[in-house]
């Protein structure tokens, strides 16, 4: 099966900073990737699809880019409201998998 | 609005039987590819099965392939999931999710809430 790997673990930033998160897969998958943010208690939501599509109403200053093996989630400028973990995620094929998060902390 | 709603989870021996169900709303239920991701308490997700929504093609994680059975009806928009054989590692909140296509082979872009299941004697 194909695993995902999430660096950093954990990430310590403040507002106004530029930060990004990687997302490596075992395998090629393409551009079948998405990124999710979860806030403490509350439930997954969907960013991005396909390595770099935003969905709508997601804010300008969320970008992701990669295909094949590596991924990269960038927030331009954090936001308070941008501390949470976030979950890369491959989706093509069974099994699905999620990498093992990444939390945003503040500084 | 489009949203999904879990219920049936609760307390269940080691060995035991559970069945969720996800009502669904706000689109065309057959249409869409389903899911199920759990959580266990402060860990990550862990995405547990899927069910096309076309064919009915069904896809489990390995954890839990030969114990759960995942199935729709399309004719009530809802998603079900029999977990038999339960073990204490079972132990999560089970959300429902909405495919963004019909195929398993998608983002998932509509969560439910989540429905808590306990395994413990």
């Amino acid at each position: 099966d194909i695993q995902m790997t999430q660096s950093p673990s954990s990430l310590s930033a403040s507002v106004g900073d530029r930060v990004t998160i990687t997302c490596r897969a075992s395998q090629d998958i393409r551009n079948f990737l998405a990124w999710y943010q979860q806030k403490p208690g509350k439930i997954p939501k969907l960013l991005i699809h396909a390595a770099s599509t935003l969905l709508s109403g997601v804010p300008s200053r969320f970008s992701a880019s990669g295909s094949g093996t590596d991924f990269t989630l960038t927030i331009s400028s954090l936001q308070p409201e941008d501390f949470a973990t976030y979950y890369c995620q491959k989706y093509n094929s069974s099994p699905i998998t999620f990498g093992q998060g990444t939390r945003l902390e503040i500084k | 609005e489009v949203q999904v709603l879990e219920s049936g989870g609760g307390l269940v021996q080691p060995g035991g039987s559970l069945r969720l169900s996800c009502a669904a709303s706000g689109f065309t239920f057959s249409n869409y590819a389903m899911t199920w991701v759990r959580q266990s308490p402060g860990k990550g997700l862990e995405w547990v099965s899927g069910i096309s929504g076309s064919d009915g093609s069904t896809y489990y994680a390995d954890s839990v392939k030969g114990r759960f059975t995942i199935s729709r009806d399309n004719s009530k928009s809802t998603l079900y999931l029999q977990m038999d054989s339960l073990r204490a590692e079972d132990t999560a909140i089970y959300h429902c999710a909405k495919v963004q296509g019909i195929a398993v082979t998608d983002a998932f872009d509509i969560w439910g809430q989540g429905t808590m299941v306990t395994v413990s004697s």
